[in-house]
């Protein structure tokens, strides 16, 4: 099955710097990439997900990078803000609803 | 819209007890997977309903099982509960399941002791 690797493992940034997250995937069938963030006790959120047939998407602070070729995709933060820490988790899916997780990064922004 | 709402959302359960979780989707949804989130080992993929058919199953043990009503709800079950069990159960809801997004639930969190 799908093997996705998320590193780093945790991150800590300072306020107004930007934090990448990188995850590679092993099936090469895998076509949907999301991204959630999940704070403490709460539940995981999507903050942003690209499809196989784009190489980047942006969405205000918050960017996807996709590399087929490489099989590895990147969540880019800029400007990060205090409320940005939380974990974060990437994913793969290779049809229908099962979805592959990385293991997650614990992301603190230091004010 | 109302999210993906899940019930109980805590609950604590004795070794050998059995357990059943339930979940509602987000209305018009028509697929509901299951995961489960513990530290060690992150989000994993327990199964996937649509139309009241089981899709697709993760790898784990016969214990764990569900199923879907024709209204979408869907519940899991656990039987024979180990101490392994204790983790957050997430519930998650999508259109149809052909690869479109995934809202997830607040989770049902079980401890078993």
């Amino acid at each position: 099955g799908e093997n996705v690797e998320q590193h780093p493992s945790t991150l800590s940034v300072q306020e107004g710097d930007s934090a990448v997250i990188k995850c590679t995937y092993s099936d090469s069938a895998s076509n949907y990439f999301p991204w959630y963030k999940q704070e403490l006790g709460k539940r995981p959120q999507l903050i942003i997900d690209i499809r196989s047939n784009v190489g980047e998407k942006k969405d205000q602070r918050i960017a996807v990078t996709l590399n087929k070729t490489a099989k590895h995709f990147s969540l880019h933060i800029t400007e990060t803000q205090p409320e940005d820490s939380a974990v974060y988790f990437c994913a793969a899916s290779i049809f229908g609803n099962q979805f592959y997780f990385g293991t997650g990064t614990s992301l603190t922004v230091i004010p | 819209k109302a999210g993906v709402t899940q019930t109980p959302r805590y609950l604590i359960k004795t070794r050998g007890q059995q357990v059943t979780l339930s979940c509602s989707p987000i209305s018009g949804h028509r697929s509901v997977s299951w995961y489960q989130q513990t530290p060690g080992q992150g989000l994993q993929f327990l199964f996937e309903y649509f139309s009241e058919t089981q899709r697709n199953k993760g790898n784990f043990p016969g214990r764990f099982s569900g199923r879907q009503f024709s209204n979408s709800r869907s519940e899991m079950n656990v039987s024979t509960l180990e101490l392994g069990d204790s983790a957050l159960y997430l519930c998650a809801s999508s259109l149809d399941g052909s690869g479109n997004t995934i809202y997830f639930g607040e989770g049902s969190w079980l401890t078993v002791v």
